[in-house]
């Protein structure tokens, strides 16, 4: 069935450093890939997203690769500062009406 | 713009009971997908409504149901409710889904326990 696992599920870096977040998706006919921010006890919220049309899609210290032969896609936060600790999730959109999560990553950025 | 609203924010129900909740999208907003988020499984995905029509359904059980309204709000309800059920439902709307593969807005989710 239709799947994304989503690796690490727990990241811990020092600020100022990069953090990558991995997942992999099934079904190879996904063509949207939205990563989405969740502070605690707050909603989900998109931060960035690719289609599958395109490799690879940055704004300003977000970036995210699609690999679609390999059915990766993969987040890079870079000059990491608190603010950016939360739960990562990341999401292939199957066709369908049907969006399908990764079990997201808990990011915490040390001080 | 106001953002998605989830209605009630809170509830607390026994096992056997039923659930309805609500969600109102964003204005001109046509898809409502819901969701169940319980820690460590991520956002399962529950149905999608566009029109008043479900469009896909996840791998949940029949007590969980939806429906859409004409003006696009929509609710799902839960029957016979398990201890299980308790999480965080969100429903989160976009224009219209499906081949556009629109951004989705989350609504604040309504925390519900089964006790």
């Amino acid at each position: 069935g239709e799947n994304v696992e989503q690796h690490p599920s727990t990241l811990s870096v020092q600020e100022g450093d990069s953090a990558v977040i991995k997942c992999t998706y099934s079904d190879s006919a996904s063509n949207y890939f939205p990563w989405y921010k969740q502070e605690l006890g707050k909603r989900p919220q998109l931060i960035i997203d690719i289609r599958s049309n395109v490799g690879e899609k940055k704004d300003q210290r977000i970036a995210v690769t699609l690999n679609k032969t390999a059915k990766h896609f993969s987040l890079h936060i870079t000059e990491t500062q608190p603010e950016d600790s939360a739960v990562y999730f990341c999401a292939a959109y199957t066709g369908g009406f049907k969006t399908i999560f990764g079990a997201g990553t808990r990011l915490f950025v040390k001080a | 713009k106001a953002g998605v609203t989830q209605t009630p924010r809170y509830l607390i129900k026994t096992r056997g009971q039923q659930v309805t909740l609500s969600c109102s999208p964003i204005s001109g907003h046509r898809s409502v997908s819901w969701y169940q988020q319980t820690p460590g499984q991520g956002l399962q995905f529950l149905f999608e409504y566009f029109s008043e029509t479900q469009r896909n359904k996840g791998n949940f059980p029949g007590r969980f149901s939806g429906r859409q309204f004409s003006n696009s709000r929509s609710e799902m309800n839960v029957s016979t409710l398990e201890l299980g059920d308790s999480a965080l439902y969100l429903c989160a709307s976009s224009r219209a889904g499906g081949a556009f593969t629109d951004t989705q807005y989350f609504g604040p989710g309504t925390r519900l326990t089964v006790l």
